[in-house]
């Protein structure tokens, strides 16, 4: 199994574009979801999955949306990068349809916007 | 959701001593986690506790979830370089969101 998967490793954006982080996992989890971490805040939920087809905010969702049409993958939207949004994302991925399982955290996303 | 307060936000440890960080819920935690972060790099799970008063041990690393289930502690004894990184806590509020605290950053001096 490769576990969670994100792409890219990095990116830099200008204010205005648009970009997709791509998520994947192959361990067939219902539970997906997309976090923030930014220094001295930890980790803020963006939106999450409770399986395919079913999506919901998290804490900090605004600027950013969500899709899941597949078990597999989990992708996040910016739809118009801002320089607020420079950050370090994370996917995550457990079993069942809940947080009461062992969360699998993809490597991250590193993103700056200028 | 759920409010954790992690403390200290670092810490620095003569490799061979002790250590102790905590993590304290504003609500009652249904589930209390551990993750592990080196720099540049994901979240690796420690331990998941449930259950109050629960305690459990890996290693060098023992974590724990007092009665009442608001705070919780990890605790590693000798520590090594290899215990050098970022400490989070992460709760269950039982509304499928997981919510984090910011973090106890680790530095291990030989």
């Amino acid at each position: 199994n490769a576990g969670v998967t994100q792409t890219p490793k990095f990116q830099v954006l200008k204010t205005g574009q648009s970009m997709t982080l791509q998520c994947a996992q192959d361990m067939n989890h219902e539970y997906m979801s997309w976090y923030r971490q930014d220094p001295g805040m930890g980790l803020r939920l963006i939106h999450y999955s409770v399986g395919a087809g079913i999506t919901d905010q998290g804490e900090v969702p605004n600027g950013y949306n969500v899709s899941r049409s597949t078990t597999e993958d989990f992708p996040l939207r910016l739809l118009s990068a801002a320089p607020s949004q420079t950050s370090v994302y994370f996917c995550a991925s457990s079993y069942t349809s809940g947080t009461r399982e062992t969360q699998y955290f993809g490597p991250g996303t590193r993103l700056l916007v200028l | 959701s759920q409010e954790l307060e992690q403390s200290p936000q670092s810490l620095i440890v003569q490799e061979g001593k002790n250590l102790t960080i905590n993590c304290t819920s504003s609500k009652t935690l249904y589930g209390l986690y551990w993750y592990k972060q080196k720099y540049g790099e994901g979240l690796i799970f420690l331990m998941m506790l449930q259950k109050g008063g629960e305690e459990k041990s890996h290693e060098k690393i023992t974590a724990k979830l007092d009665e009442k289930k608001q705070q919780s502690s990890l605790h590693i004894t000798a520590s090594q370089p290899s215990h050098a990184g970022i400490y989070l806590c992460g709760a269950d509020g039982n509304d499928y969101k997981l919510s984090f605290g910011a973090g106890t950053t680790v530095t291990v001096r030989a």
